[in-house]
């Protein structure tokens, strides 16, 4: 079973700042993804980045895959309460059915 | 439609009841999932079709049964369920299966068992 490993478990930082959250690896992945989850209702896809090395934005995200397609990080710049949530990374693989979730990152914005 | 609407969103049961969840998606879709979700846990998959056909199992409890009646439509029968399985119960599709496409999830329904 290939592992996920998502760093910090929580964060918690004030409205306007910058973080960070790492998504790791020691296997190959085709694609990676990152969802976003509130209490009570279901993941939200908010990127897939499928080619090492790739950066994407959303906005005030910033997604990267690594070069080697082993790890993932995402950047969320200027915080706001509405970021609040459970991130979660999830790896997927062209000989698998499935995906490969992380444990999540709870991170909590206080105005 | 870009939508997986789950139903019912709460539901309470007796150890000996039967029910049913559903699950709808009119995008065409031709993989879909059952997850279940702990407090503050990633979600744990349990099932999977695609193309309409159970594809994986991830070692669920016979209480759980699956049905996949068409394309559009997927179903999770409980029966004789215990304390433990209490949980929110995700649904999710995507357009292929094999984790390279995003997944679209439902907002769950959220299981006690009493």
């Amino acid at each position: 079973t290939q592992l996920l490993e998502q760093s910090p478990q929580f964060l918690s930082i004030q409205e306007g700042e910058n973080l960070t959250v790492y998504c790791n690896s020691s296997s190959v992945f085709s694609s990676l993804q990152w969802y976003r989850q509130e209490p009570g209702e279901g993941p939200v896809l908010l990127v897939t980045v499928v080619t090492g090395g790739e950066v994407k934005k959303l906005k005030r995200l910033t997604f990267q895959f690594g070069d080697a397609r082993k790890d993932s990080s995402l950047h969320i710049t200027a915080a706001q309460p509405g970021d609040t949530g459970l991130y979660l990374c999830a790896g997927g693989s062209d000989s698998w059915g499935k995906l490969q979730f992380g444990a999540g990152t709870q991170v909590v914005v206080t105005p | 439609d870009t939508e997986v609407t789950q139903t019912p969103k709460h539901l309470v049961m007796g150890m000996t009841n039967k029910k049913s969840l559903k699950c709808e998606q009119h995008m065409g879709h031709r993989a879909m999932y059952w997850y279940k979700q702990k407090a503050k846990k990633p979600p744990e998959l349990m099932f999977v079709y695609s193309y309409e056909k159970l594809s994986i199992n991830e070692s669920v409890p016979s209480r759980f049964s699956p049905e996949c009646p068409n394309s559009s439509l997927l179903n999770l029968h409980l029966h004789a369920l215990q304390p433990e399985d209490s949980a929110l119960y995700l649904c999710a599709s995507s357009r292929t299966g094999g984790g390279n496409y995003g997944y679209t999830f439902g907002s769950g329904t959220r299981l006690t068992v009493v």
